[in-house]
């Protein structure tokens, strides 16, 4: 099936592990983006993609890196997890504004609980 | 800066009830329009969108939302509610041609029988 694939679905981390969330899109879609939602505050855009090899900052890029290595791919990693990274990560992506279908399609999530 | 907001937290309707949640936006320019639906535990579902032309737009699941330029308003609405339409909504705003979206807090919808 055609859409956004996330990995993993859940996971705990102690304070100061690191991991790495990884998102893949089979639509070739040049836009992505990973998210943040927190109970009451909506979906916070943490970092996007253009293009392969491109990455940008979003409203809350503090304690995120990110890689855009291909079209398909773009990763999300925390290198020192803290207790305030405890939420639910959404990784879309969409096409570009000049094509029909502009919306973006979003991964199932990832629920992460730091401890 | 772009801002949207939606002022009701929470929504119960009737089944067969009309339904409208209400979206208010700040944006300099005209904004790219959008609705979407959260069912729990799953990521977030494109409802409909608007970029120009006709203000009155219609989506999937038989809901339509209405751009107000002067109110600078996208409600969105149903004419008759289904149990099935229990979910969390989301009205989120995007650039022209840019690169962000920023969505609002989220109405929740509860459905009674």
């Amino acid at each position: 099936n055609a859409g956004v694939t996330q990995t993993p679905k859940f996971q705990v981390l102690k304070t100061g592990q690191s991991m790495t969330l990884q998102c893949a899109q089979d639509m070739n879609h040049e836009y992505m983006s990973w998210y943040r939602q927190d109970p009451g505050m909506g979906l916070r855009l943490i970092h996007y993609s253009v293009g392969e090899g491109t990455t940008a900052k979003g409203e809350v890029p503090d304690g995120y890196n990110v890689s855009r290595l291909n079209k398909r791919e773009f990763s999300l990693r925390l290198e020192s997890a803290a207790p305030s990274q405890t939420s639910v990560y959404f990784c879309a992506s969409r096409a570009k504004p000049t094509e029909k279908h502009y919306g973006y399609t979003f991964g199932s999530g990832t629920r992460l609980t730091v401890v | 800066a772009q801002s949207v907001t939606q002022p009701d937290i929470h929504i119960t309707v009737s089944e067969g009830a009309s339904l409208e949640l209400r979206c208010n936006y700040s944006y300099g320019a005209t904004p790219y329009l959008f609705w979407y639906v959260q069912s729990p535990g799953q990521g977030l579902q494109l409802l409909l969108k608007y970029f120009s032309g006709d203000t009155l737009v219609q989506g999937i699941k038989g809901f339509e939302a209405e751009f107000k330029r002067s109110q600078s308003s996208f409600n969105l609405r149903k004419p008759s509610v289904h149990w099935s339409d229990a979910a969390e909504y989301f009205c989120a705003v995007g650039a022209s041609g840019g690169f962000k979206t920023i969505f609002g807090a989220g109405t929740r919808l509860f459905v009674k029988a």
